[in-house]
């Protein structure tokens, strides 16, 4: 199975912010790649897709990047909202998801 | 619009069975791959099975396999995760998941149900 890691574990961070979470994959897992936001008692929810197609509804402040084995996601100007946990994903062979990045207010 | 609502959420011995369901409705239950995925309490979201949209092919998550089967019943328009051999570290919440696209196999999960508890305790 392919293993993903996430960096930071946690990040701490301000409304208006621009923060960057890095995905890695212990291979390459080509673009599919995908990004999740789960609250707190939530349902985790689709973001990105295929490393950087944005999913209907999500605000353009999110953004998808990379290949192979190296991925961001990116949140622009940081919404009381974002605050929350994200977890990427690889689907290229089975499915894996990352240990997840806790990101909360500075 | 699309909803997943799972059941069957219970406490169970070590050793114990159990099924949960998924029930599906908003959409064509039958043209999509369905997931049930997995998170421990407090920790982070772990994928355990995988069927094809039509029935054909089911994958696991290593540790699951030869316990867990999953299947979907199209007329009733609802997913199973039928569990056997329950062990401690299979506490979590579960929940079911849509694969974004039809008639495919590939793709990111874009519909979620609530999920359903699962406790394994004696």
């Amino acid at each position: 199975d392919i293993q993903m890691t996430q960096s930071p574990s946690t990040l701490s961070a301000s409304v208006g912010d621009r923060v960057t979470i890095t995905c890695r994959a212990r291979q390459s897992v080509s673009s599919w790649v995908a990004w999740y936001q789960q609250k707190p008692g939530q349902a985790p929810k689709l973001l990105i897709y295929k490393t950087s197609d944005l999913e209907s509804g999500v605000p353009s402040r999110f953004r998808g990047s990379g290949s192979g084995t190296e991925f961001t996601l990116t949140i622009s100007n940081l919404q009381p909202d974002d605050f929350a946990t994200y977890y990427c994903q690889q689907y290229n062979s089975l499915f894996t998801f990352g240990p997840g990045t806790r990101v909360d207010i500075k | 619009q699309v909803q997943l609502v799972e059941s069957g959420g219970a406490v169970v011995q070590p050793g114990g069975s159990l099924r949960l369901s998924c029930g599906a409705s908003g959409f064509k239950f039958s043209t999509y791959g369905m997931h049930w995925v997995r998170q421990a309490p407090g920790k982070g979201l772990e994928w355990v099975a995988f069927i094809r949209y039509d029935g054909t092919t089911q994958n696991y998550l290593d540790s699951v396999k030869g316990r867990f089967t999953i299947f979907k019943d199209t007329s009733k328009n609802t997913l199973y995760l039928q569990m056997n051999s329950l062990r401690a570290e299979d506490t979590a919440i579960y929940y079911c998941a849509r694969l974004q696209y039809q008639l495919l196999v590939r793709g990111g999960f874009d519909y979620w149900g609530q999920g359903t508890l699962v406790t394994v305790s004696s």
